[in-house]
């Protein structure tokens, strides 16, 4: 069972689009991360959203934190070729040793 | 700061075959865990270790074990390859687990086939 499920599994856009990728769970977790990962590479944070309700803004990139803290999203405004990549939500639950990872969204933004 | 480093980047195993894929950090973190990364499926923890001398399971341990005798090395034994553990491997590192702002750092990842 997997207690992150992330939407939608693939998304291919236009450079210059908008778009927004659900992260969606039916736990409660203390705090949920947003990462990317790139072709041969490890994932990298770009975020942590610790509040309900929490909203956080990294360039064009916008993320939110569900009021009953089940729940994120990450917005990209006007995508460029350089998001291109595997964006993955993982969050943390209290008392829990480890991050739970959702299962992923890859993103292609062709130029 | 090399961060975490995974070796080999690449391995083709032959079923039944046993092998450790290392993993070391440089940033004096506590937590070290193991991940596989499956199409579709994120990542799925192997097993993880809080510190020196303490491991514990993830979600999918079976036919890997691990042990920490440093802060730095964190091993990932595959004990008799099965196809099914065709995967890319990630092992990462943080400063703790308890902690809910916790940054994992990645190394760059295993790509094990079993055939």
């Amino acid at each position: 069972t997997q207690l992150l499920e992330q939407s939608p599994q693939f998304l291919s856009i236009q450079e210059g689009e908008n778009l927004t990728v659900y992260c969606n769970s039916s736990s409660v977790f203390s705090s949920l991360q947003w990462y990317r990962q790139e072709p041969g590479e490890g994932p990298v944070l770009l975020v942590t959203v610790v509040t309900g309700g929490e909203v956080k803004k990294l360039k064009r990139l916008t993320f939110q934190f569900g009021d009953a803290r089940k729940d994120s999203s990450l917005h990209i405004t006007a995508a460029q070729p350089g998001d291109t990549g595997l964006y993955l939500c993982a969050g943390h639950q209290t008392g829990a040793n480890n991050l739970f990872f959702g299962t992923g969204t890859r993103l292609t933004v062709i130029p | 700061n090399a961060g975490v480093t995974q070796t080999p980047k690449f391995q083709v195993l032959k079923t039944g075959q046993s092998m450790t894929l290392q993993c070391a950090q440089d940033m004096n973190h506590e937590y070290m865990s193991w991940y596989r990364q499956d199409p579709g499926m994120g990542l799925r923890l192997i097993h993880y270790s809080v510190g020196a001398g303490i491991t514990d399971q993830g979600e999918v341990p079976n036919g890997y074990n691990v042990s920490r005798s440093t802060t730095e090395d964190f091993p990932l034994r595959l004990l008799s390859a099965a196809p099914s553990q065709t995967s890319v491997y990630f092992c990462a590192s943080s400063r703790g687990s308890t902690s809910y702002n916790t940054e994992a750092f990645f190394g760059q990842g295993t790509r094990l086939t079993v055939v």
